[in-house]
């Protein structure tokens, strides 16, 4: 059974950075893109960034590239997800999930809050 | 990258059926058979009910449905149930190998 378990997040201030990750089973964890896709409070989803199975390809939304990184480590099947320079606007539930085409499995999703 | 659009409610009695559209431009639904609808119930997290246009994972039953045409996706409900009361989102996979999501559509079973 597949099984995503985000971790990391909590409150930042403006400015501030933030490692979320996300622990994965269940499959074969180096096979499959993985991305992140947040939520902010009582809004939409949107999809944040991706990274190939090998790590050798990622990419982001317009709203934090050159702020965020993607990374993963196949040899703990686990997902990262380094924010910099933190905004307002970045406050959500961040979810981690398989895939880039459709996302058919979710982790619970980790609260991110950026606030002074 | 804007979002797709789609309406921002919806609603039909049970047993009926209800459609639910999702636009997007040439660079994203019209140029990708990468449509994917997700329902969300209040604190849980998305669920994937149609993938690549009209797929449907397993366990999803198949009174859900999904279509496209030129730019346009949509979601058919058929025979409402209560438990079908949700958030239902599309997305589409995008140029640059980006991914957009719709704004999201409540749906009300009356």
């Amino acid at each position: 059974e597949v099984h995503l378990l985000e971790s990391g997040g909590g409150l930042e201030q403006p400015g501030g950075s933030l490692r979320l990750s996300c622990a994965a089973s269940g499959f074969t964890f180096s096979s499959y893109a993985m991305s992140w896709v947040r939520q902010a409070p009582g809004k939409g989803l949107e999809w944040v960034s991706a990274i190939s199975g090998t790590g050798g390809d990622t990419y982001y939304a317009e709203s934090v590239k050159g702020r965020f990184t993607i990374s993963r480590d196949n040899s703990k099947n686990t997902l990262y997800l380094q924010m910099n320079s933190l905004r307002g606007e970045d406050t959500a539930v961040y979810y981690c999930s398989k895939g880039i085409t459709h996302f058919g499995y979710w982790g619970q999703g980790t609260l991110v809050t950026v606030s002074s | 990258q804007s979002a797709l659009t789609q309406p921002p409610s919806a609603s039909g009695s049970p047993g009926q059926s209800v459609t639910i559209s999702c636009t997007g431009t040439s660079s994203d639904i019209a140029a990708y058979n990468y449509v994917s609808w997700y329902q969300q119930h209040p604190g849980k997290a998305p669920q994937l009910m149609i993938y690549e246009v009209n797929k449907r994972p397993s366990g999803v039953p198949d009174r859900f449905s999904g279509s496209k045409s030129g730019n346009t996706a949509s979601l058919t409900v058929s025979g409402l149930q209560a438990e079908d009361e949700a958030d239902y989102y599309c997305s589409s996979f995008a140029a640059s190998n980006s991914v957009l999501f719709g704004g999201g559509t409540k749906l009300t079973v009356l």
